[in-house]
């Protein structure tokens, strides 16, 4: 089956920090993937996406590239902010099936930014 | 364009009752999911639902059911609460291309606790 593994937290920087969370993936076929991110007391917001290899997203400074030969999805900003604190979701989502869309998530990573 | 709704925000039950969940979904979208989240689980997929139909279901027990009606707006029932339902139940809304590479937008949740 589908399942993604998210870099433990949690993780604390110091503001204006590089920030890099790592994900991988296990999935067939090609999935899509997702950065979703969870602010304190709210939903998830989609952060980012990429539905196929090499594609690269981006949003707010953050940026993740679809690896398939490593099957990975790592999420990079290079200088964070206090307001990047939340807890930062990596899922996939099966390509190519309609019908079976649902998200696989990893467990979450925690970060805090410190000024 | 609204985004996803959902309501109550804030329940609380004792065990064994019953509780309803409602989401609305951003208008024009087709498909409606829902997740658990909880500290220990993470997030879950509990089951989705398209044009009135359950396309797919997770590792839930029956205790757990939904339907959706023909304006998309979708609900969710628990019916003989236990502590362990205490979570936040997050709806999700995509329009359904088919693509399999639908961005699934989250609503703010409705956070269940069982006494």
């Amino acid at each position: 089956g589908n399942s993604v593994t998210q870099m433990e937290g949690p993780v604390t920087l110091s503001e204006e920090a590089f920030l890099t969370i790592n994900c991988t993936y296990t999935a067939t076929g090609y999935p899509s993937l997702f950065w979703y991110v969870q602010y304190p007391g709210e939903g998830l917001q989609l952060l980012l996406k990429a539905t196929k290899a090499d594609d690269k997203g981006s949003n707010k400074g953050f940026e993740a590239t679809y690896r398939k030969e490593t099957t990975s999805f790592h999420l990079e900003k290079g200088s964070v902010q206090v307001s990047d604190s939340a807890v930062y979701f990596c899922a996939l989502s099966p390509t190519a099936n309609f019908g079976n869309e649902k998200l696989t998530f990893g467990t979450g990573t925690r970060l805090t930014i410190i000024p | 364009k609204a985004g996803v709704t959902q309501t109550p925000r804030y329940l609380i039950k004792t065990r064994g009752q019953q509780v309803t969940l409602s989401c609305s979904p951003i208008s024009g979208h087709r498909s409606v999911s829902w997740y658990q989240q909880t500290p220990g689980q993470g997030l879950q997929f509990l089951f989705e639902y398209f044009s009135e139909t359950q396309r797919n279901k997770g590792n839930f027990p029956g205790r757990f059911s939904g339907r959706q009606f023909s304006n998309s707006r979708s609900e969710m029932n628990v019916s003989t609460l236990e502590l362990g339902d205490s979570a936040l139940y997050l709806c999700a809304s995509s329009f359904q291309l088919g693509s399999g590479s639908e961005t699934q937008y989250f609503g703010p949740g409705t956070r269940l606790l069982v006494l």
